[in-house]
């Protein structure tokens, strides 16, 4: 039972680049997350998954999109990188029962 | 605009001694919070949670307190152990929506051996 898993821990990309975040969970749950963290600033929520095949802006959605290709696996993606784009990347998801989520270990995203 | 607020960016603490971190939020529909822990170049993990029906919840060591009318609460950790070292984060929900978390900046406790 790995939880949440993501890829790929560090990258480092050029402007104008685009890249896919991967992520993947094994404990069954409905609702998925993406979050980026700043220095001095908590989690702030990309874009959500409440349940298969539905997705939903959350407070800082511009640049992005996501994919959710399954109950498992939520995928976020930068089009076209911005240096406003480097952060830290967390991915989540939500265990109904307990009324708590489950954070991925993190992509730490630089764009150059 | 910050909904959720730890205002205390680090705080050190002896081994043994008590630790408490405080949070405040401002948006009155939040129902649920939670505090999670981070260390360094993990995610953050959930620690304890307390929903707004309640004003304590105890889990051995760790203890949250609840003040509605205050829009405060706290995380009381008792007795510090060096290994409490982390950055936690308070974090408040509403029951709409996606019930996405809203998170404060964090505070970085050192437990001092």
């Amino acid at each position: 039972n790995a939880g949440v898993t993501q890829t790929p821990k560090f990258q480092v990309l050029k402007t104008g680049q685009s890249m896919t975040l991967q992520c993947a969970q094994d404990m069954n749950h409905n609702s998925m997350y993406w979050y980026r963290q700043d220095p001095g600033m908590g989690l702030r929520l990309i874009y959500y998954s409440a349940s298969e095949g539905t997705t939903d802006k959350g407070e800082v959605p511009n640049g992005y999109n996501v994919s959710r290709l399954n109950k498992r696996e939520f995928s976020l993606r930068l089009e076209s990188a911005a240096p406003s784009q480097t952060s830290v990347y967390f991915c989540a998801s939500r265990d109904g029962l307990r009324d708590t989520q489950y954070f991925g270990p993190g992509t730490r995203l630089t764009v150059l | 605009d910050q909904q959720v607020k730890q205002n205390s960016p680090s705080l050190s603490v002896q081994e043994g001694r008590i630790s408490i971190l405080n949070c405040d939020y401002t948006n009155s529909m939040f129902d649920y919070f939670l505090w999670y822990k981070k260390y360094p170049a993990e995610g953050p993990t959930f620690l304890i949670s307390i929903s707004s029906i309640k004003d304590k919840n105890e889990d051995g060591r760790f203890t949250v307190f609840l003040n509605k009318s205050a829009k405060h609460l706290s995380l009381h950790i008792v007795p510090s152990q060096p290994g409490d070292s982390a950055v936690y984060f308070c974090a408040a929900r509403t029951q709409t929506g996606a019930n996405n978390l809203f998170f404060g900046t964090g505070t970085r406790l050192t437990v001092i051996p």
